[in-house]
């Protein structure tokens, strides 16, 4: 019901933008997450936007970096990744985090490497 | 930024023993507090929500309790289904995980 694109592997200091697009229920109902898995570790929550783009939070390690944004009109969900370190290596997860409602997609992997 | 924090790291038992996971905040989540499960190779899914409420098709055996910082997950009667790693999360203040404990079936 949460399927992710745009992962991929870049350099150090390079960009990626991540995708995620809804299916089956109705996504500007919910508020929207990006989660990351580096491989072999635990989730970490990287960042949130509300319903309506008007409340928007990011783990102090993406900060200044990392810039979420939403499409209510196409069920999207967006992470634009600039500036890109070796520890943001991971799979990215969207997902919902909510308790009406816990959905999760199957991941995009990001490589950050030279 | 709330850290959450899960003990044991590891734990290891038989089918049809009793399973008790710690989760301790930084500070107070208002019993914002939820369980989920990873099984290998999957994503994450709710088991508990709000300290203590199943989420939709969860069985039983699984509950939550706690208050203020303190939290716990039982597992009343282990099935060799339920090998996976458990993650606390708070919600009170934006979103934080803790680090997870790996359930191994002996």
């Amino acid at each position: 019901q949460l399927v992710e694109s745009g992962g991929g592997l870049v350099q150090p200091g390079g960009s990626l933008r991540l995708s995620c697009v809804a299916y089956g229920f109705t996504f500007e109902n919910y508020a929207m997450h990006w989660v990351r898995q580096a491989p072999g570790k635990g989730l970490e929550w990287v960042s949130a936007i509300s319903r309506n783009s008007g409340s928007i939070g990011y783990v102090d390690s993406v900060k200044g970096r990392f810039t979420i944004s939403r499409d209510n009109a196409k069920n999207s969900l967006y992470l634009q990744m600039n500036s890109l370190k070796p520890e943001d290596a991971a799979l990215y997860y969207c997902a919902t985090l909510s308790t009406t409602g816990d959905y999760w997609g199957q991941g995009t992997l990001v490589t950050v490497s030279s | 930024e709330i850290v959450v924090t899960q003990s044991p790291a590891t734990l290891s038992l038989s089918s049809g023993e009793r399973v008790t996971l710690s989760c301790r905040t930084s500070q107070s989540v208002g019993g914002l507090l939820a369980w989920y499960q990873q099984r290998p190779g999957q994503a994450p899914r709710l088991l508990i929500y709000d300290t203590s409420n199943r989420a939709t098709g969860i069985p039983a055996r699984f509950s939550g309790s706690g208050s203020g910082t303190d939290f716990t997950l039982t597992i009343s009667s282990l099935e060799p289904e339920d090998s996976a790693v458990y993650y606390c999360q708070q919600r009170f203040n934006w979103v934080t995980f803790g680090g997870g404990t790996k359930v191994e079936i002996k």
